[in-house]
C-alpha cells in the first residue's frame, strides 16, 4: 500500500516563504511530483523529482531525499494567487501516481 | 485547445439510478484516468487506460466500469449509484504513462451527490 503524509494547512504572509513538507511510504518509487489545485479548480502540475536533490523552477523548488521517503515544495515570495492546495503524488511501483491529501496555503496579505 | 473536457459539470443522482460521466481529451494522449477526491482523502485512482482498447482497476474500482473504445474518450459509469459514490470526480490524460516526467492533465471535474 502506499502511505503519503503531508500538512493540512500553512498560513503565510505575502512576501514571504513557506516549505510544504511530504513524507511517504510506497511500494516502489519512480518519482514524485507536486501539483497545484486552486478551489473548485483542476490540479495543476508543478514539479517533477526522481533523483535526490533540489529542482528550481522560479519561485518554486522541489527537494527529494528518497533515502528518507522524503520531499518538500518550497514556494518563495509569496502572492495571494498562490493561495491553494499542493498536492504531493508519488508514482509507485506499479507506475500509478498516488496522491496525498493536499495542503492548503492560505496567503496573507 | 480545449485540453480536458468533463460533462455534466454536476449532478444530484438518486440512489440505484445509473449515470455516465463523460471524458473526452483533444491532444491525443494515450493514457487516461479516473479520480476521485474525497475531503482529507486526496485524489484516488478508480480506472485507468494506458492505450485505447486496453483499461485497468485502480486503487477503488468497485461500484464503477469504464471503456475505451477510442483515443479520445474514456466515459466511467456508475451501474447502480450508492450515497458513498458522492465526490467530485476528475478525469486526467497523459502521454507517456509511466516514464519521465509523466504529467498527466485533469479535466475541470464533474460533482456528483447522490441521495
Amino acid at each position: 500500500g502506499q502511505n503519503i503524509d503531508q500538512p493540512t494547512e500553512m498560513t503565510a504572509t505575502e512576501g514571504a516563504i513557506v516549505q510544504i513538507n511530504c513524507t511517504y511510504q510506497t511500494s516502489g518509487f519512480n518519482g514524485l511530483f507536486w501539483y497545484q489545485q486552486h478551489a473548485g479548480e483542476a490540479p495543476t502540475f508543478l514539479s517533477y523529482n526522481v533523483l535526490d536533490g533540489l529542482e528550481e523552477k522560479g519561485r518554486f523548488s522541489s527537494f527529494l531525499s528518497r533515502s528518507k521517503g522524503y520531499s518538500y515544495l518550497l514556494l518563495k515570495e509569496l502572492q495571494m494567487k498562490d493561495s491553494a492546495s499542493y498536492l504531493c503524488a508519488v508514482r509507485g511501483g506499479d507506475y500509478k501516481l498516488s496522491f496525498g491529501a493536499g495542503t492548503t496555503v492560505t496567503v496573507r496579505a | 485547445t480545449a485540453g480536458i473536457t468533463q460533462a455534466p459539470t454536476s449532478q444530484i443522482l438518486a440512489a440505484g439510478r445509473s449515470m455516465t460521466l463523460r471524458c473526452t481529451q483533444d491532444m491525443r494522449h494515450n493514457a487516461m484516468y479516473w479520480y476521485r477526491q474525497d475531503l482529507g482523502l486526496g485524489l484516488r485512482l478508480i480506472h485507468y487506460s494506458n492505450t485505447a482498447g486496453t483499461t485497468g482497476k485502480g486503487e477503488v474500482p468497485d461500484g464503477y466500469s469504464v471503456s475505451r473504445a477510442n483515443t479520445d474518450d474514456f466515459p466511467l459509469t456508475l451501474a447502480s449509484a450508492v450515497p458513498s459514490q458522492t465526490s467530485v470526480y476528475f478525469c486526467a490524460s497523459s502521454d507517456s504513462p509511466g516514464q519521465g516526467q509523466e504529467t498527466q492533465y485533469f479535466g475541470p471535474g464533474t460533482r456528483l451527490l447522490v441521495l
